[in-house]
């Protein structure tokens, strides 16, 4: 099973800064990695797949990055409605399926 | 408009069981892989099950054997059948469908809770 590792847990950060969140997988998932966004009481929504790929009418705020082992998402510019929970998914090597813990946004 | 709403959770006592639905609009159920993620009050997210297109199953180890997916064309609707559950079963169930360039997933239902005590 690959073991998907998010940091940091969470991340304190201002309105209209720069967001960096990383996660890290336990082998090699190629570029088969997805992020998910999910506010409080809400079902996750996709962000990025392919590693880079932006969703159907995600903001270009966001944007991916990362091969292999290593990725990251980074929010250009944090908006109000982006203070949420963020989770990487990787789709190389399965069944299972893996999710990583989740990285916390929160207002600074 | 792509759809996934789920019904048929509540609270059950452990040993019991319980039958979820997703009714699934603006698609086929069939042509997709279609899954179950699961997701513990204050935890993440927990792949369950897929039911790919050609109809073959795969599961977790945590709910092989208790756990069933399966679907009804006729209806356009998603199962999971949960049997012999355990408290650590807990959780929002989510039905999912697969992004359709890799095991990803572009649309989730607003999920169902499943609770799990005596």
């Amino acid at each position: 099973e690959i073991v998907m590792t998010q940091s940091p847990a969470t991340l304190s950060v201002s309105p209209g800064e720069r967001a960096t969140l990383s996660c890290r997988a336990s082998q090699s998932v190629m570029t088969n990695l997805a992020w998910y966004q999910q506010k409080s009481g809400q079902a996750p929504r996709l962000l990025i797949y392919s590693a880079s790929k932006r969703a159907t009418d995600i903001p270009a705020r966001f944007s991916g990055s990362g091969s292999g082992t290593e990725f990251t998402l980074t929010i250009s510019s944090l908006q109000s409605e982006d203070f949420a929970v963020y989770y990487c998914h990787q789709y190389d090597n399965w069944p299972p399926l893996t999710f990583g813990g989740g990285t916390k946004v929160e207002i600074k | 408009e792509v759809q996934l709403v789920e019904s048929g959770g509540g609270l059950i006592q452990p040993g019991g069981s319980l039958r979820l639905s997703c009714a699934v609009s603006g698609f086929t159920v069939s042509t997709k892989y279609m899954s179950w993620v699961r997701q513990a009050p204050g935890k993440g997210l927990e792949w369950v099950s897929v039911i790919y297109a050609a109809g073959s199953t795969n599961y977790a180890d945590s709910v092989r054997g208790r756990f069933t997916t399966s679907r009804d064309t006729s209806k356009n609707t998603l199962y999971l059948e949960m049997n012999s559950l355990r408290v650590e079963d807990t959780a929002v169930y989510y039905c999912a469908r697969d992004g359709g360039y890799g095991f990803y997933f572009d649309c989730w239902g607003q999920g169902s809770l499943v609770t799990v005590s005596s």
